[in-house]
């Protein structure tokens, strides 16, 4: 039971345009969420979250969006560079957890950006 | 500043064969993790140590075994491997202090079974 999805395995954007990877959970006690970037040969680094009680975080180019009525979050890359180009894992969790041990992984989105 | 340090980095074993893996991180981090990456399926965790001396199973422990050696580190052993086995293992480690805490991984051990 995949109680985190990423529909999309991998995806394509021109440098400069807005990259948007999505994500679905369907464990309605989920109230934190991160994704994590990866690059070939390296482990998983940390790049945003976001809390329940919010409907957006914004770093920088990175900006997720919370829509909990439909237990779908986003990531926004803009404008994306060839840097960005690495597989995107969306992870979430029950703040009543003190800790990492309850968190879900997805699949992975692999986002290739085009020069 | 290493971080998550994992060794070793490749290995092949035949079917039955053992090994340990081995993870020490050096941000004085109270809980450390075991995942395995497979292709669809995402990161799994196999087993954590919330602190020095304590172990629990995650969602993937059977034919896996821990050791919390020290805070440091926390290695994992296969018994007798099957290539069911064959999968990316990850280390990672959190400062258990405040909530939510980001995971710091290690650069991953790519273990093939034969």
């Amino acid at each position: 039971d995949q109680q985190v999805k990423q529909n999309s395995p991998s995806l394509s954007v021109q440098e400069g345009r807005i990259s948007i990877l999505n994500c679905d959970y369907t464990n309605s006690m989920f109230d934190y969420f991160l994704w994590y970037k990866k690059y070939p040969a390296e482990g998983p680094t940390f790049l945003i979250s976001i809390s329940s009680i919010k409907d957006k975080n914004e770093d920088g180019r990175f900006t997720v969006f919370l829509n909990k009525s439909a237990k779908h979050l986003s990531l926004h890359i803009v404008p994306s560079q060839p840097g960005d180009s690495a597989v995107y894992f969306c992870a979430a969790s029950s703040n009543f957890n003190f800790g990492n041990e309850k968190l879900t992984f997805g699949t992975g989105t692999r986002l290739t950006i085009i020069p | 500043n290493a971080g998550v340090t994992q060794t070793p980095k490749f290995q092949v074993l035949k079917t039955g064969q053992s090994m340990t893996l081995q993870c020490a991180q050096d941000m004085n981090h109270n809980s450390m993790y075991w995942y395995r990456q497979d292709p669809g399926m995402g990161l799994r965790l196999i087993y954590y140590s919330a602190s020095e001396g304590t172990t629990d199973k995650g969602e993937v422990p059977n034919g896996y075994n821990v050791s919390r050696l020290n805070k440091r580190e926390f290695s994992l052993r296969l018994e007798s491997a099957a290539p069911s086995q064959t999968s990316v293992y990850f280390c990672a480690s959190e400062n258990k202090s405040s909530y939510n805490s980001p995971l710091h991984f290690g650069n991953g051990t790519r273990l093939t079974v034969t």
